[in-house]
């Protein structure tokens, strides 16, 4: 059975704080993915990594950055957290075969910056 | 980022009766994936359903189906003999040659008993 978690359910952090966001899958999969959801806007992209020590930017990477030593765990880093980055952190993993690439979600980390 | 729109924000459905979600896209690429997700207020995001731009017949899996009408750019997605556990937001994803999958703003099904 597919299976990725998420370090924390739910997270409350101060404006300014560095913030990390793991992200474990067991899968093998090589593609990891990090998205923020928003009332009203879906999921929105802000990075994604092929392969280890890989990764590109989404539609809003701003703010954020990523780091993805080993194939299982994908970080997601707010250097400085700001109110606006509020949200539904969730993650997913997925092989790179296309036609087989369905993208398996964690349970999401609801993070409140004040 | 491609587009996709998901023109209902939210619908109510009788118990067991089938019920119809929109969700139409923008694209030149000739191949690409088509995928639904189901999210309950517990916030996981459940794969529900796939189609392939290529794949001759439309993805049935239980009680999901997909009407893919290409020329039309859209993926339906059919609920059949809704059951209380099928009240959820609903999200239609589209995912090019990249990996990468763009997200529709999702629709609110309410099972009504």
């Amino acid at each position: 059975d597919v299976k990725v978690t998420q370090s924390s359910r739910y997270l409350v952090k101060r404006t300014g704080e560095k913030v990390f966001l793991e992200c474990v899958q067991d899968m093998d999969h090589e593609n990891m993915f990090w998205y923020r959801q928003d009332p009203g806007l879906g999921l929105r992209l802000i990075y994604f990594s092929y392969d280890v020590k890989m990764k590109e930017k989404g539609d809003i990477p701003e703010g954020y950055s990523v780091s993805r030593e080993k194939k299982e765990r994908f970080s997601l880093i707010l250097e400085s957290a700001s109110t606006n980055q509020t949200s539904m952190y969730l993650c997913a993993s997925s092989s790179a075969s296309l036609g087989t690439d369905t993208q398996y979600f964690g349970p999401g980390t609801r993070l409140t910056v004040l | 980022a491609q587009k996709i729109t998901q023109t209902q924000p939210g619908m109510f459905v009788q118990e067991k009766e089938a019920v119809t979600l929109d969700c139409t896209y923008d694209t030149s690429d000739p191949s690409y994936g088509l995928f639904w997700y189901k999210q309950p207020s517990s916030g996981e995001m459940i794969f529900l359903i796939y189609q392939g731009s290529y794949d001759q017949q439309n993805a049935t899996e239980g009680r999901y189906s997909l009407n893919f009408q290409k020329a039309r750019k859209s993926a339906n997605l059919v609920i059949s003999a809704s059951q209380l556990g099928d009240s959820a937001m609903y999200f239609c994803a589209f995912r090019s040659n990249d990996y990468k999958l763009s997200f529709g703003a999702g629709t609110t099904v309410t099972v009504r008993a």
